[in-house]
């Protein structure tokens, strides 16, 4: 059965720094794989997806993510975080049907 | 504007109450989809549903139930029998005609609270 591991609940980083949050994946066949974002009492935004290709993925808001077979993992970037970033991403992998299976995702908090 | 629009925004019942939480959308998307959510738990699949008239089961169905007698809408229905229906209840659409690299879009969400 298909699973995605997010291990990281909650991140804080300062203003200005880099970010990387972490996803590992378990599907036998190819993954397709998401990246969304929640901010509080609000529904989902797709940041990027990753079906084929070009394993370096390029986002809205600046953020990209990396594919990586061999480590079953499909991280997300940013090299400056911004105060308006801080939300709760989700990682998300599709399986039969256009169906997701959910991380249970990670809290950003961004301190000024 | 295109989009996916849920409501009530907040929800409150009494325990034993059946409540239905209403979802539409305007994107044209055949398949829809109903998800809860829980605090440290992400998002799982309640019912979806891939064209009119027809629904499946998702990984935690017991307790709902769903109808789709049109394109633009997919009505959730929380019985008594969901033990514990507290929670954030979230709507998605997507084409269905991407196969397995459909992306899914998501509503705005219902929260629902039962006193």
């Amino acid at each position: 059965a298909q699973s995605v591991t997010q291990p990281d609940i909650h991140i804080t980083v300062s203003e200005g720094a880099s970010l990387e949050l972490r996803c590992n994946y378990s599907y036998g066949a190819t993954p397709y794989l998401f990246w969304y974002v929640q901010s509080p009492g609000q529904g989902l935004q797709l940041l990027l997806k990753y079906f084929s290709g070009d394993t370096l993925v390029q986002g809205i808001k600046g953020f990209e993510a990396e594919f990586k077979r061999s480590q079953s993992s499909f991280n997300l970037r940013k090299p400056s975080v911004h105060w308006s970033d801080a939300a709760e991403y989700f990682c998300a992998v599709g399986t039969s049907y256009g169906k997701l299976t959910f991380g249970q995702g990670t809290i950003l908090t961004v301190h000024p | 504007d295109g989009g996916i629009t849920q409501s009530p925004k907040y929800l409150f019942r009494k325990e034993g109450q059946n409540v239905t939480l209403s979802c539409e959308q305007n994107l044209n998307h055949d398949a829809m989809y109903w998800y809860r959510q829980d605090p440290g738990q992400g998002l799982r699949l309640i019912y979806y549903s891939q064209i009119v008239n027809d629904f499946q089961k998702g990984d935690i169905a017991e307790g709902y139930s769903v109808s789709r007698e049109k394109k633009e809408s997919i009505p959730l229905t929380v019985t008594s029998a969901q033990k514990n229906p507290t929670a954030f209840y979230l709507c998605a659409s997507s084409s269905g005609l991407a196969g397995d690299t459909d992306t899914q879009y998501f509503g705005p969400g219902t929260r629902l609270t039962v006193l």
